[in-house]
């Protein structure tokens, strides 16, 4: 039972526009929600993260965007960037506020110079 | 600050042996939380530690057991090993428990079961 999906394995984009990756969730008692960045050889690193009391929050080129109606989540990057090519995931609390994370299989972005 | 570090980065054991992974956390992370991520998909929870105690553990049987250390380090011993333990096994620390606190991932050591 996966309880965070990102049905897009993959995305490219060109460098300069905007890379949109997608995230949905089934747990309506989420309440909070990160964002992760995998470059290869690497652990993921944190990138951006949402309160359930928000839909938006925004960190220099990256913003996360939660729609709690419809279970969904974005994660924006405006301009992309080369450096950007790395796998995203979207992650969330387990139910109980604790911080085991349940995570999304992930997408890879490639940003093409 | 030093980052999170794992050892060793690679190993290849055969089904049936017992296998340890060792986590270095960051000075002053009380919480580490142990990961399996089988090629394909996200970072699946094994367990945690929080001050050297257990504080939760995920769908993982009795052979994937652990330990954590006063001196900010900690092991994930799996025993009996199968093909499908095969993965990229990461740790994580953090200063505490809240949903707030940043987890910091180590690099991850890849594991194959032959």
């Amino acid at each position: 039972d996966q309880q965070v999906k990102q049905n897009s394995p993959s995305l490219s984009v060109q460098e300069g526009r905007i890379s949109i990756l997608n995230c949905d969730y089934t747990n309506s008692m989420f309440d909070y929600f990160l964002w992760y960045k995998k470059y290869p050889a690497e652990g993921p690193t944190f990138l951006i993260s949402i309160s359930s009391i928000k839909d938006k929050n925004e960190d220099g080129r990256f913003t996360v965007f939660l729609n709690k109606s419809a279970k969904h989540l974005s994660l924006h990057i405006v301009p992309s960037q080369p450096g950007d090519s790395a796998v995203y995931f979207c992650a969330a609390p387990a139910s109980g506020g604790s911080e085991k994370l349940v995570f999304g299989k992930g997408t890879k972005l490639t940003v093409n110079p | 600050e030093t980052g999170v570090t794992q050892s060793p980065t690679h190993l290849i054991k055969t089904r049936g042996q017992q296998v340890t992974l060792r986590c270095s956390s960051q000075s002053g992370h009380n919480t580490v939380s142990w990961y399996q991520q089988a090629l394909g998909q996200g970072p699946q929870f094994i367990f945690q530690y929080y001050r050297e105690e257990e504080n939760g553990r995920g769908n993982f049987p009795p052979r994937f057991s652990g330990l954590q250390f006063p001196n900010y380090s900690s092991e994930l011993n799996v025993n009996a090993l199968e093909l499908d333990d095969s993965a990229l096994y990461l740790c994580a620390s953090s200063l505490g428990l809240a949903v707030q606190e940043t987890q910091y991932f180590g690099p991850g050591t890849r594991l194959l079961v032959l």
